[in-house]
């Protein structure tokens, strides 16, 4: 079945610090692959996505390329504040079942800013 | 814009009592899908829907039941819950005819508490 592994955390930066958050993918099929972010108390807000190889997704200074030579979809980002404290769940869609699939998601990495 | 719309966002239960929790759609989406989020877990997926039809199915236990109704609202009954119940619901919606992959959009959540 299919499966996302990304690292768990807590990760620890200080405030300007470059982020590598890894997450690592197996499918059945050509899956889409998603970034969700969930702050305290809150819903999963989607941060970015990509849908096919080489494509990148950006979206407020983070950034992700789908690999699929290594079946991978890190985000960076290359200086984190504060407020980007929060929770990241790597996920993906394989529609193998014609659209209305669920997600899979990873465990999520709790990602800490400190000023 | 318009949001997902969740309802009760908190909702506490006793052992074996049932539970409704409900699900209104961006407008002119045509997707729902129900996951389960337990304390520090990721998301997991129940079951979706498509134009009122359930589309996928994932790790609904049998006790719980769901539908979409004409007016693309979701319902997802509980019945005989159990401590283990506990948790935070989130229903997301997509429009699968737009696009090729399904960006879902995920609600607040009902925290669903079980005595």
């Amino acid at each position: 079945g299919d499966s996302v592994t990304q690292m768990e955390g807590p990760v620890t930066l200080s405030e300007e610090a470059f982020l590598t958050i890894n997450c690592t993918y197996t499918a059945t099929g050509y899956p889409s692959l998603f970034w969700y972010v969930q702050y305290p108390g809150e819903g999963l807000q989607l941060l970015l996505k990509a849908t096919k190889a080489d494509d990148k997704g950006s979206n407020k200074g983070f950034e992700a390329t789908y690999r699929k030579e290594t079946t991978s979809f890190h985000l960076e980002k290359g200086s984190v504040q504060v407020s980007d404290s929060a929770v990241y769940f790597c996920a993906l869609s394989d529609q193998s079942g014609g659209g209305a699939d669920g997600l899979t998601f990873g465990k999520g990495t709790h990602l800490i800013i400190q000023p | 814009a318009a949001g997902v719309i969740q309802s009760p966002r908190h909702l506490i239960k006793e052992k074996r009592e049932t539970a409704t929790l409900k699900c209104y759609p961006i407008p002119r989406h045509d997707t729902v899908y129900w996951y389960q989020q337990g304390p520090g877990q990721d998301p997991q997926f129940l079951i979706s829907f498509y134009e009122k039809m359930q589309s996928d199915k994932g790790s609904i236990p049998d006790r719980f039941s769901a539908q979409q109704f004409s007016d693309y609202h979701s319902e997802l009954n509980m019945s005989s819950l159990e401590l283990g119940d506990s948790a935070l619901y989130f229903c997301a919606s997509s429009y699968l005819g737009q696009s090729s992959y399904n960006e879902q959009f995920f609600g607040p959540g009902t925290r669903l508490t079980v005595l």
